[in-house]
Parts: structure tokens; C-alpha cells; sequence
């Protein structure tokens, strides 16, 4: 079965440090695509970023980066100069062969002041 | 205000107590779908829906049901829930398929069964 795997469980830095989340996936597929949502600590679920699998150009918005490398199956989200405001538990996401969503478990992000 | 709704926000019942926990969209979204989340395992598909009367299973199904009689709801039914349902629930929408683009989520209904 395809699978999305976020090995970081939990992740704590103090606030300005940059910080990469990291996210590796495993296909079939030749089209797919790639999404990171946020859930902060109220719970909801905030969407951040979707990524086809043919557009292999890095995107930057504002302190938040993604790097997909097709080569290693990876999608790897960056926030620099974090802020307390950045905690919440981050998830990558891909879509399967049936168009519906394969979630990873999520990484914990702790901004310490 | 576009919004998916999610009723009850909480819920605490006992095994065996059938119950439904209503999904309701206002943005005329053609496909609506059922997570469930538990702790280490990420968000978890158990139906979806990319039409009205058109109902597909996701990863885990089993003990759900669901109906799509009109466009903007898409209830779930637990007909015998058991303690192994204990899970925070989200329903999402979309105008097509999750390849089109962002989901929207409702609240989450945080579920518990004695």
C-alpha cells in the first residue's frame, strides 16, 4: 500500500531558529499530488500547499518553503525564523491511485519563546 | 460565511447506541468527505462522496455508514458503535477530488465510547 511517512514525531526549537519538517512518500503512481496542512492547537485543519507530481520547482511563501525532490520521494516543508505562533502539528499528504488522500502521522512542532 | 459544519462538537456515548454525527457544507461542493484521527496514525479516509447518491469506501469503513441524499450533507452513522470508535472525526469538502485542490474541514466532533 502507498504510504506518507513524517519520521519526526515531535520537534521543539526556540523561536528564530529555522526548521525542516520531512516527509517521504512511496508510489505507483506517475501523476500524484502532494499537500501539507496545519492543525493548530484549536484543531482545525488549515491548508498550506499542494504540489503536482510534474512540477518540481520549489515554492516559497513568505517564512514557509517546500522542497519536493521526485528522485528520493520526498516534500520537505521549512519555516525560517519561526515564531511561537508556528506550534501546531504539521501533515503531509498524498494523493492515491483513487484520487483520495494518504495522510503521515503528523510532526509536533513546539516553538519555544 | 463558507463553512463546514459538524454536529455535536462532543460527544459521549455508550457501546451499542447508534448515533449520527451530521456534516453540512454551504460552498455547493460536489465532493464531501469522513476522517478519523487518532494519535500517531495521521487522518485516517472512511467514506467519501464525489456526488450526490455516490458513496465510496476509504481506509477504514468498517462500523460506518454514510448517505448523500442531497448535495450539501453527508451524515455519518455509527449503527453499534464500540470503544474502538473512540476518535476526533472530521468531515471535509471540496468543489471536485482532492486532486483539485484545498479540502475544508469542519471543526472535528471529538467522540468517546464507554
Amino acid at each position: 500500500a502507498q504510504k506518507v511517512t513524517q519520521a519526526q514525531t515531535e520537534i521543539s526549537v526556540v523561536e528564530k531558529e529555522d526548521v525542516t519538517l520531512d516527509c517521504v512518500y512511496e508510489t505507483r503512481d506517475t501523476t500524484y499530488y502532494l499537500f501539507w496542512y496545519k492543525q493548530p492547537p484549536s484543531g482545525e485543519l488549515v491548508f498550506l500547499i499542494r504540489r503536482n507530481s510534474f512540477d518540481e520547482q520549489n515554492e516559497i511563501s513568505g517564512r514557509y518553503s517546500w522542497n519536493f525532490q521526485k528522485s528520493t520521494s520526498s516534500f520537505n516543508f521549512t519555516i525560517t525564523a519561526s515564531q511561537v505562533v508556528d506550534s501546531a502539528v504539521y501533515f503531509c499528504a498524498k494523493t492515491d491511485s483513487n484520487y483520495q488522500l494518504i495522510w503521515g502521522a503528523g510532526t509536533k512542532l513546539i516553538i519555544k519563546p | 460565511e463558507a463553512q463546514v459544519t459538524q454536529n455535536p462538537r462532543y460527544l459521549i456515548t455508550v457501546t451499542g447506541k447508534k448515533l449520527t454525527v451530521t456534516c453540512s457544507q454551504n460552498m455547493n461542493h460536489e465532493y464531501m468527505s469522513w476522517y478519523r484521527q487518532d494519535p500517531g496514525l495521521g487522518l485516517r479516509q472512511i467514506y467519501y462522496s464525489m456526488n450526490v447518491e455516490v458513496t465510496d469506501k476509504g481506509d477504514v469503513p468498517e462500523g460506518y455508514k454514510v448517505s448523500r441524499k442531497e448535495k450539501r450533507n453527508f451524515p455519518l452513522i455509527l449503527e453499534s458503535p464500540s470503544p474502538n470508535q473512540t476518535s476526533l472525526y472530521f468531515c471535509a469538502s471540496s468543489p471536485s477530488a482532492p486532486t483539485g485542490g484545498e479540502q475544508y474541514f469542519g471543526p472535528g466532533t471529538r467522540l468517546t465510547v464507554t
